[in-house]
């Protein structure tokens, strides 16, 4: 069972708005440690695609945006595009662990 | 453009040691501003964090594998490696290798590689 808690599955037709919640904790995500996303699609490695909470590396879409709030935190997909069905993972640190965490995955279906 | 590789044995034998390789090109390993890190996917389940390393040497292990896991470094190879002991079924996943940042996002990674342990 992973620390930070996200929804199984999530779905959405293209250019409808989608958001993946990310649940944690006093000693994680509510001490103040950021969050990331991480986008995988089928058969690649884990793409990150928002860093410290709400910030976009280069190339990343403005579609995609990040938001956290106390033991919480969103990712949020608008305009949703067929190429987006991946599995999405929230991450941060735990210091009760002394160590990095991961959500449980969410799998993105566009109808 | 910083790129990693993952390298090792795809097949390991329950009770054994599973030993990888990441090779890191495009960029240095000696900075003070990254990490270099271990994450799996098991199969039918979530990304679980292994263990993180910096170049001098220094290591963070994830508390459910420390007893198992082992992290080092050659910076002269631009590589660092994984050895996991006293493997089960239940360590069959793709593995990556990803550096990894103060904050602790993971950035670049590897493409992985799956290990099946199995006799």
């Amino acid at each position: 069972q992973s620390v930070l808690t996200q929804p199984p599955s999530v779905s959405g037709a293209p250019g409808q708005r989608v958001t993946i919640s990310c649940a944690g904790s006093s000693s994680n995500i509510g001490a103040g440690y950021d969050v990331h996303w991480y986008q995988q699609l089928p058969g690649t490695a884990p793409k990150l695609l928002i860093y410290d909470n709400n910030n976009r590396p280069s190339g990343v879409p403005d579609r995609f945006s990040g938001s956290k709030s106390g033991t919480s935190a969103s990712l949020a997909i608008s305009g949703l595009h067929t190429e987006d069905e991946a599995d999405y993972y929230c991450q941060s640190y735990d210091s009760s662990l002394s160590g990095s965490i991961f959500g449980g995955g969410t799998k993105l279906t566009v109808l | 453009q910083l790129q990693l590789q993952e390298s090792g044995p795809g097949l390991v034998k329950p009770s054994e040691t599973l030993s990888l390789t990441c090779t890191v090109s495009g960029g240095s390993m000696n900075s003070n501003a990254y990490y270099w890190g271990w994450i799996r996917l098991p199969p039918g389940k979530g990304l679980e964090w292994i263990g993180t390393l910096f170049y001098t040497g220094g290591t963070h292990y994830n508390p459910s594998l420390r007893s198992r896991v082992t992290i080092s470094v050659d910076t002269s190879k631009r590589q660092f490696s994984l050895k996991l002991s006293s493997v089960t079924a239940a360590d069959t996943a793709v593995y990556y290798c990803a550096r990894s940042t103060v904050t602790s996002y993971f950035d670049p990674w590897g493409q992985g590689t799956l290990v099946t342990v199995s006799s």
